[in-house]
């Protein structure tokens, strides 16, 4: 059964750095896309980072790029979102995706763990 | 970008009525859309994708329409687990999410 553990958030200020984490059970990140999305209060998702499958390609969206990095640990079977300058901006739920299909990145997001929530505040 | 627009922002329906949602592209997408439902303090539930595939364990009720720039979600008869916010999705380019469509008891 696929699960997604997320872990790591917080209260913030803006301009510092954070990481969160998504321990996955049920299966193993290197055969899938892995994937963050985040939604801020009262707003539609957003998807923020991409990790391909076989870590060949790694994608941001504009509003993150050059401040967060997606990475992974195959031996913790973790994904990680490294977020650094944080803005205000940024405070959101952050949930960790696995794609639809095994070795193949199919854009279809079909397992959501829980959430961390992140809040940049002064 | 391309962008998703969800029509209406709420939508009153009592039990056992149809329901329909809809969802516009910004720029033809194919039938690379999907459907989200998301209750309060859960994350969204992949209803939908490829425009009209059922997900795992979707109930029948559910069902999904369109190509290209017009999509639409249909529930055929709503049930009280149904009242919730649903989100649709574009991925044929980098993924973007609509603002969602509020369905809630009249």
């Amino acid at each position: 059964q696929v699960h997604l553990e997320e872990s790591g958030g917080g209260v913030v200020q803006p301009g510092t750095s954070l990481r969160v984490s998504c321990v996955a059970s049920g299966f193993t990140v290197n055969r899938y896309t892995m994937s963050w999305v985040r939604q801020a209060p009262g707003k539609g998702p957003e998807l923020v980072a991409v990790i391909l499958y076989d870590e060949s390609k790694k994608f941001y969206a504009d509003s993150v790029k050059d401040r967060f990095t997606i990475s992974r640990d195959i031996s913790q079977n973790t994904v990680f979102l490294h977020m650094t300058s944080l803005r205000t901006e940024d405070t959101a739920v952050y949930y960790c995706v696995r794609d639809r299909e095994e070795g193949y990145a199919s854009g279809v997001t079909a397992y959501w763990g829980q959430g961390t929530l992140v809040i940049v505040s002064s | 970008e391309i962008a998703v627009t969800q029509s209406p922002a709420a939508l009153s329906v009592s039990p056992g009525d149809r329901a329909s949602l809809s969802c516009r592209a910004s720029q033809s997408v194919g039938n690379y859309f999907a459907w989200f439902q998301q209750k309060p303090g859960q994350p969204p539930r992949l209803l939908i994708y490829s425009a009209s595939t059922r997900a795992t364990g979707v109930p029948a009720r559910f069902s999904g329409s369109g190509s290209g720039t017009e999509f639409t979600l249909t529930i055929s008869s709503l049930q009280s687990e149904d009242f919730a916010v649903y989100y649709c999705q574009q991925y044929k380019m980098w993924p973007t999410f609509g603002q969602g469509t509020k369905v809630d008891m009249k």
